[in-house]
């Protein structure tokens, strides 16, 4: 079956500080992969999708980037955060070329960060 | 653009009410459909989800939900509920071309209380 995982679960950092949250995927292959952002009281926002190795797409402009350096890893990083990118943040995968455009995306635990 | 709107933002009923969450959404194309529950402390999980066929879809512990086209609506609803089913629900609609990623609503905090 297949297994998602995130880490770290939870992460307080400094403003102005790097960032870098890793996801992986087990028992698929070739995976969409998805980053979205939970904020307090809101719904999720995508921030990044990526449909295969290297290819990544950003879906708001923000102080995030993303990175897909092998099938199953999706990095989400930041340079310098900000108060604002303080959130919950979840990875998401889901498997593609399904026949008719049918795509069920599955969830990981996410990471809560706190930007102090 | 998709968007989704999720009316009822926070419910509280007791034991053994039937439960009715309200879900619409706003896009021109064949759409992908999903509801999500996450449960206390937990991540989020998928509770049922429609592509195509019987618009009177069911899922896990005893969720369902009807998508009616003309109304771009997608309700959950359960007869009873329990204790158990204190969660946040989130509904969620998917492109069925190109553009596969998830358009949220904002959540529905639904508690129940015994």
């Amino acid at each position: 079956s297949q297994t998602i995982h995130q880490w770290p679960a939870t992460l307080v950092q400094p403003v102005g500080s790097p960032l870098s949250l890793e996801c992986t995927v087990e028992g698929t292959s070739n995976p969409n992969l998805y980053w979205y952002r939970q904020a307090a009281g809101r719904g999720l926002q995508l921030l990044f999708y990526s449909v295969g190795i290297g290819q990544i797409s950003s879906e708001v402009p923000q102080n995030l980037s993303a990175s897909r350096p092998q099938d199953r890893q999706f990095i989400l990083s930041s340079k310098k955060l900000l108060l604002s990118d303080s959130g919950f943040y979840l990875c998401a995968w889901g498997a593609r070329g399904l026949a008719g455009g049918r795509e069920t995306q599955y969830f990981g635990p996410g990471t809560r960060l706190l930007v102090l | 653009a998709q968007s989704v709107s999720q009316h009822n933002h926070h419910v509280i009923l007791s034991e053994a009410a039937s439960l009715e969450l309200g879900c619409n959404y706003s896009y021109g194309g064949t759409v992908n459909l999903f509801w999500y529950v996450q449960y206390p402390g937990q991540h989020l999980q998928l509770l049922l989800k429609y592509f195509s066929g019987d618009p009177l879809v069911k899922g896990i512990k005893g969720f369902e939900a009807e998508f009616i086209k003309s109304k771009f609506s997608f309700n959950l609803r359960k007869p009873s509920v329990q204790w158990s089913d204190t969660a946040e629900y989130f509904c969620a609609v998917g492109g069925y071309t190109g553009r596969r990623a998830l358009t949220f609503g904002s959540g529905t905090r639904l508690q129940v209380q015994p």
